[in-house]
């Protein structure tokens, strides 16, 4: 089983809908949890990241952490074409006076129709 | 500022050459770290460096090396290259490491390598 799993889609929606993008994880270890958006051609870049379980918006991104069913979703309302990207989860365990290495899902390939 | 820059963005080898990625971090970031992106296993660490020294490595064979340089410039070689290396090596940096919270890491436009 991998360490975390994430469909990869693609997932296409009309503008405005509310998109629901979702990872599961294996290692109970993970303290971290991050998302990161990656347009076509380009790297990745941090949208958010959250350490408890519960929910932290940030402008139309929500992104939502239950540890207890091992399980991060991040919500984009109102979603617009410059959405469209691919969306990676990323989790790290606790740092322990080092690096602790991220371990991204596949990524969701998300379009947004106009 | 200046984001992470990578060299050069496109190359095509043949198997059995090696490559050599280069990465220049941001300037004041001292951990560099390099990925692997494929469509069929997503984005899978190499490893990482911190003040020159490799601090964390991924599940990668011997072929895959890297060095950091005292300006935090790093660099990465694969030897002996396989049609399976083809991918998208992306480098990142940031002040402190990969897995510290709100130590936010930066990456860079990759390097997409081609093996024939």
């Amino acid at each position: 089983q991998k360490e975390v799993e994430q469909d990869p889609g693609p997932l296409s929606v009309p503008e405005g809908a509310i998109v629901s993008l979702n990872c599961t994880y294996s290692n109970s270890a993970f303290q971290y949890f991050m998302w990161y958006r990656q347009y076509s051609r380009k790297g990745p870049e941090l949208l958010m990241y959250t350490y408890s379980s519960g929910n932290k918006e940030d402008g139309r991104f929500t992104a939502q952490v239950d540890k207890s069913s091992k399980y991060i979703s991040l919500f984009i309302r109102d979603s617009q074409p410059s959405d469209s990207a691919t969306y990676l989860c990323a989790m790290s365990a606790r740092p322990q006076g080092g690096s602790e290495k991220l371990v991204f899902g596949k990524g969701t390939k998300l379009t947004v129709n106009p | 500022k200046a984001g992470v820059t990578q060299t050069p963005r496109y190359l095509i080898k043949t198997r059995g050459q090696q490559v050599t990625l280069s990465c220049s971090p941001i300037s004041g970031h001292r951990s560099v770290s390099w990925y692997q992106q494929t469509p069929g296993q997503g984005l899978q660490f190499l490893f990482e460096y911190f003040s020159e020294t490799q601090r964390n490595k991924g599940n990668f064979p011997g072929r895959f090396s890297g060095r950091q340089f005292s300006n935090s410039r790093s660099e990465m070689n694969v030897s002996t290259l396989e049609l399976g290396d083809s991918a998208l090596y992306l480098c990142a940096s940031s002040r402190q490491g990969q897995g510290n919270p709100g130590n936010t890491i930066y990456f860079g436009e990759g390097s997409w390598l081609t093996v024939v």
